[in-house]
């Protein structure tokens, strides 16, 4: 069965530092969104991508995120210079085409750890 | 998004049927109720989804009220491995499906042995 995939499962980095999260969607899909869930407390939605641009993005995602597709596989969401507060679990999820709805498909996780 | 509440928690013992409410009492008649589930540590799992008729797949049941303002979330002979906090979500289904998920805080469901 299609998965999403997600790397690193695991990422410790320090303050001011740049992280980028590495996703591959469902490969047939069209939507690509990121989440992110701090310890203990919601899921929370961060940017929606489609046919290379941003859909949709949440308060959250300021100036400091960035999301690229930056070939037919892969999609990133870079976070310029962490903060003790970014970190959370990152969620990816893709979703297919118009035709068939939007249920969404996630990926198992980066935890990511800003010392 | 129309504002869903669940319980925060419930229990259901392992082979018998776990049934999850949600209410959606503003809900819009162009909007669809979701559930998803996250288990421990994992990404949230797509269940089922409907707008006013009852609907069944592999993994679920969900039968929604005539006047939808309700809907109850289905697990039939539910395992040790189904605990998970379960999010009912309603939401209108563009065709287009760029939107984000507004997740609450849902139901922890704990199957007990």
């Amino acid at each position: 069965e299609p998965e999403v995939t997600q790397t690193p499962s695991h990422q410790v980095t320090q303050m001011g530092q740049e992280v980028i999260l590495r996703c591959v969607p469902i490969s047939n899909h069209l939507y690509f969104y990121w989440y992110r869930q701090i310890l203990g407390q919601k899921v929370e939605f961060l940017v929606s991508f489609y046919n290379n641009e941003i859909s949709e993005k949440s308060e959250i995602f300021d100036d400091q995120f960035s999301v690229e597709r930056p070939d037919g596989s892969n999609f990133t969401l870079k976070i310029r210079s962490t903060k003790l507060e970014d970190s959370a679990m990152y969620f990816c999820a893709s979703s297919a085409d118009r035709g068939s709805g939007n249920e969404q498909f996630f990926g198992p996780g980066t935890r990511l750890t800003v010392l | 998004d129309a504002k869903t509440t669940q319980p925060t928690s419930m229990d259901c013992a392992e082979g018998r049927a776990a049934n999850l409410p949600c209410n959606h009492s503003t809900i819009s008649g162009n909007e669809y109720v979701y559930w998803y589930r996250q288990i421990h540590s994992q990404g949230p799992q797509y269940i089922i989804h409907g707008l006013k008729n009852n609907e069944t797949n592999e993994m679920a049941s969900l039968i929604i009220t005539e006047d939808r303002k309700s809907s109850t979330l289905i697990r039939p002979h539910a395992t040790l491995r189904d605990t998970a906090v379960y999010y009912c979500i309603v939401r209108v289904r563009e065709g287009g499906g760029a939107d984000g998920l507004t997740f609450g805080k849902g139901t922890h469901l704990i199957i007990q042995p």
